[in-house]
């Protein structure tokens, strides 16, 4: 399978434990995005890449939390002192940047969800 | 800001129905527009898009039509299945904004035989 894969799939922790999740993007895809997604809800957005570089937070994303892509490839998002408002699917989702056909579509992987008890 | 609207759900139909699911948006600018689509147990995949006024995005028997007159791209199917049973989500890109999307809240649609 050569699509977006992200690890966990399922986490369930208690409030003010930390907790990390992992996403291997498409391997040619240069940018990575991070999205929250609650129950009955959109996609919101919360950062992204551009290969190890990360362009954009949005308000979202508190101090709390922060996220990486040492070496432009994997990424990981780490939620420290998790709240249980916490609770949500994290979404990773690559793209091959803005060129081409390609332009405008992200590839989601199928969501990690954190229960923060 | 920029935003999207869509109607509530679910939307429950029989099988070989119309189907019209309405999205709005406000958008700075003129943006790209997006369906996706999440089907039960799966990531969410771009259906069709459309990225300026008056294009006509299709895939799957599904059309959009970008109407910058009434800010609106409506999803619609002339004949539904019950394997098109998922969430369908309608979202913008900004130009410049580096295929970061907003997204509306989803409407489910049940295809029922």
């Amino acid at each position: 399978d050569t699509g977006v894969s992200q690890d966990p799939r399922h986490k369930i922790t208690k409030r003010g434990q930390n907790v990390t999740f992992r996403c291997d993007p498409i391997s040619e895809h240069n940018r990575l995005y991070w999205y929250r997604q609650t129950l009955g809800q959109g996609p919101e957005f919360l950062t992204y890449f551009q290969n190890e570089a990360q362009l954009e937070k949005s308000r979202l994303l508190s101090d709390r939390f922060s996220a990486e892509r040492p070496k432009g490839s994997f990424s990981t998002l780490e939620i420290q002192r998790t709240e249980q408002g916490d609770s949500a699917m994290y979404l990773c989702a690559s793209s091959p940047g803005l060129s081409g056909s390609g332009r405008g579509e992200l590839f989601f992987g199928e969501g990690s969800r954190l229960t923060v008890l | 800001g920029n935003s999207v609207t869509q109607m509530e759900g679910p939307v429950t139909l029989s099988e070989e129905a119309f189907l019209t699911i309405n999205c709005t948006y406000t958008a700075t600018g003129y943006p790209s527009l997006f369906w996706y689509v999440q089907y039960p147990g799966e990531g969410l995949q771009l259906l069709l898009k459309a990225t300026k006024a008056d294009d006509k995005g299709s895939n799957k028997g599904f059309e959009a039509t970008y109407r910058k007159e009434t800010t609106s791209f409506h999803l619609e199917k002339g004949s539904v299945q019950v394997s098109d049973s998922a969430v369908y989500f309608c979202a913008l890109k900004l130009a410049g904004g580096g295929n970061k999307l907003t997204f509306g809240t989803g409407t489910q649609l049940k295809v029922e035989l």
